[in-house]
């Protein structure tokens, strides 16, 4: 199993440029949820969905947009890229029972300059 | 959420048990505990979960106090591959939706000595 995968693995962006992150997974988790990590703090909650067609804001969603067509595919897009949204992103997917686990992709380093 | 609070770090030698605490005071009734830990450059792994009874697995146990308002990760043989952040999250999926997130601390940094 590939569980979750992330692309890239890195990017720079130009301030004002926008881009889209990647997230398959191939475990047919219902919930799939985007995270931000800056240093020397934990991970933050961006936006999250709880199956196709359904998407909502966690923490920290402004800036970002989602979408889920899909079971499989969760993509994160940044608008207009801002110095402030450098960080690294963590995509995490998981069945929605009681007893589920979260399983996290690797990551994408993102610098905006 | 309820609120969990855990070391900033601790140290341990390579081959010998370690315990990383973590106290809940305000968990409710149907609040989880989790534990994951974050490898460096890497994405968090889930380590273990339980409600009200002490848990085992390959990676860890899990010792939950009897009034559920602290619990242990014991690792039971560290090695140099265990060094990570550890995170204790309570987790109450009750209600779905939002309830599902996993709401992350700075958790405890282990360094482990060779």
């Amino acid at each position: 199993n590939a569980g979750v995968t992330q692309t890239p693995k890195f990017q720079v962006l130009k301030t004002g440029q926008s881009m889209t992150l990647q997230c398959a997974q191939d475990m047919n988790h219902e919930y799939m949820s985007w995270y931000r990590q800056d240093p020397g703090m934990g991970l933050r909650l961006i936006h999250y969905s709880v199956g196709a067609g359904i998407t909502d804001q966690g923490e920290v969603p402004n800036g970002y947009n989602v979408s889920r067509s899909t079971t499989e595919d969760f993509p994160l897009r940044l608008l207009s890229a801002a110095p402030s949204q450098t960080s690294v992103y963590f995509c995490a997917s998981s069945f929605t029972g009681r007893l589920s686990s979260a399983f996290f992709g690797q990551g994408t380093r993102l610098t905006v300059v | 959420d309820a609120k969990t609070t855990q070391p900033n770090s601790m140290e341990s030698n390579e081959e010998e048990p370690v315990h990383l605490p973590c106290n809940h005071s305000t968990i409710s009734g149907t609040d989880y505990i989790h534990w994951y830990r974050q490898l460096p450059s890497q994405g968090p792994e889930y380590v273990i979960h339980g409600l009200t009874s002490n848990v085992n697995n390959r990676m860890a146990s899990l010792a939950i106090a009897e009034d559920r308002k602290s619990s242990t990760l014991i690792l039971h043989r560290a090695t140099l591959r265990d060094a990570a952040v550890y995170y204790c999250i309570l987790r109450d999926v009750t209600g779905g939706g939002s309830n599902y997130k996993l709401t992350f601390g700075k958790g405890t940094l282990l360094t482990v000595n060779p």
